[in-house]
């Protein structure tokens, strides 16, 4: 089955320092989402990305897609306390299903 | 972006008990809603798609006669896990889509235990 997969799976920075997470799919995909879900609480959009090798910014964090659109990556630059959580990236696959596949995600962890 | 709420955001039953999990999508039409199964420090699984009006599409692996799906309206979708036991216990979340930009929105969240 569709499978999508993010590594590394946990990532303990200090302060200051940056983070990458990339996410692989098994197909190809229609676009990919980014969400970071806080300790206890729920999935929050982030950004979405749809045209193959697109490359999006949101002040620290740095988005990109694959050009054959089955990878991603979030990066974020000089990491604070606040970034602490897990991201998610959420595949939409071509295969005309409309329904989002979820990647592992990777937990992130800021020591300040 | 729109705005999901789901009731109740905790439950604690007994085994064997139904329980149903309401999401609702207070500003925002939605004639399909996702609900998700999150495992503790696990991902989110997709369980099934509520469609407004008809039948929802479980995902391979989810018994449909144990949580049942009812999409009656534009803004409210209910799963009920029925006969439930200690392995059902997880956080359940729905979520609804944009159509046009395809953004997800999740509701908070309902953490289910079951004793």
């Amino acid at each position: 089955g569709q499978q999508v997969m993010q590594i590394p799976q946990y990532q303990h920075v200090q302060e200051g320092e940056d983070f990458t997470t990339y996410c692989n799919s098994s197909t190809t995909l229609s676009n990919i989402q980014w969400y970071k879900q806080r300790p206890g609480g729920h999935p929050v959009f982030l950004i979405q990305l749809v045209k193959s090798g697109e490359v999006k910014k949101q002040k620290r964090l740095t988005f990109q897609f694959g050009e054959a659109k089955k990878n991603s990556s979030l990066h974020i630059t000089a990491t604070q306390t606040t970034d602490v959580g897990t991201y998610f990236c959420a595949g939409l696959h071509t295969s005309g299903t409309y329904k989002y596949i979820f990647g592992t995600g990777t937990r992130l962890k800021v020591l300040a | 972006g729109a705005v999901v709420s789901q009731h109740p955001s905790w439950v604690i039953c007994k085994s064997g008990t139904s329980v149903k999990i309401e999401c609702r999508s207070l500003d925002f039409q939605a004639t399909t809603m996702f609900w998700y199964r999150q495992f503790p420090k696990q991902s989110l699984m997709l369980m099934a798609t509520s469609n407004e009006g008809s039948k929802a599409t479980y995902e391979q692996g989810v018994e449909k006669d144990k949580f049942l799906i009812n999409h009656a309206s534009l803004t409210l979708s209910t799963l009920t896990v029925t006969s439930a036991h200690p392995e059902d216990s997880s956080f359940y979340i729905c979520s609804v889509t944009d159509r046009v930009s395809y953004e997800q929105y999740f509701g908070p969240g309902t953490r289910l235990t079951v004793t």
